[in-house]
């Protein structure tokens, strides 16, 4: 079944530390790719995007995201993880063969920042 | 910038009762989606909607319809609510021919 997975429910790490939150999916073909971010209440923030080109890619907030064909994988990371940092991730692909963009999301990722 | 309004932050509503989530987008997207996030499931797909008086079943649309009367505007009825359907619902558009969906800032309903 076509699927997104994010093996990590709850990641905490010191502030200052490097993050790397994991994402795989199980589609045929590469699929758009997206990372969001949700503060508590709130909607959801895009932090990056793949389409195609680059496999490394630069998001905002000092996020990037490394697209990996082989692995089925698209990774997100941060050099330097701020208390502000605290939040829900989410994964998010939309299969090539989407008519109409609709977005499969992972379960999410929630990160816990310590002082 | 893109800005996708819902019309509630929270809403509080008795069980059996008809409940109506609006959501409003400014940008003349053709794609707007209505979504429900509860924890460990991340978001699942209820309806959406390609162009006006246009929809289509998601993964989970048991319990809920739509409306789409004009293009800005996408609406979510519980027909009549359920405790079940406690939880945050989230509203997204994006345009035709760009993948990248806008979300709004989501209501917290709670059914008692």
């Amino acid at each position: 079944a076509q699927s997104v997975t994010q093996p990590d429910i709850h990641i905490t790490v010191s502030e200052g530390a490097s993050l790397e939150l994991r994402c795989n999916y199980s589609y045929g073909a590469t699929p758009y790719l997206f990372w969001y971010v949700q503060s508590p209440g709130q909607g959801l923030q895009l932090l990056l995007k793949y389409f195609s080109g680059d496999t490394l890619v630069q998001g905002i907030k000092g996020f990037e995201a490394e697209f990996k064909r082989s692995q089925s994988s698209f990774n997100l990371r941060k050099p330097s993880v701020h208390w502000s940092d605290a939040a829900e991730y989410f994964c998010a692909v939309i299969p090539f063969t989407s008519g109409t963009y609709k977005y499969i999301f992972g379960t999410g990722t929630r990160l816990k920042v310590l002082a | 910038d893109v800005k996708v309004t819902q019309s509630s932050r929270y809403l509080v509503k008795r069980t059996g009762e008809k409940v109506f989530l609006e959501c409003v987008q400014d940008m003349d997207h053709e794609n707007m989606f209505w979504y429900r996030q509860d924890p460990g499931l991340g978001l699942r797909l209820i309806y959406f909607s390609y162009d006006v008086k246009m929809k289509e079943k998601g993964d989970i649309p048991e319990g809920y319809s739509v409306s789409r009367e004009k293009k800005e505007r996408f609406s979510l009825i519980l027909e009549s609510a359920s405790t079940n359907q406690t939880s945050m619902y989230l509203c997204a558009s994006n345009p035709g021919g760009n993948p990248e969906a806008f979300f709004g800032q989501g209501t917290r309903l709670t059914v008692v």
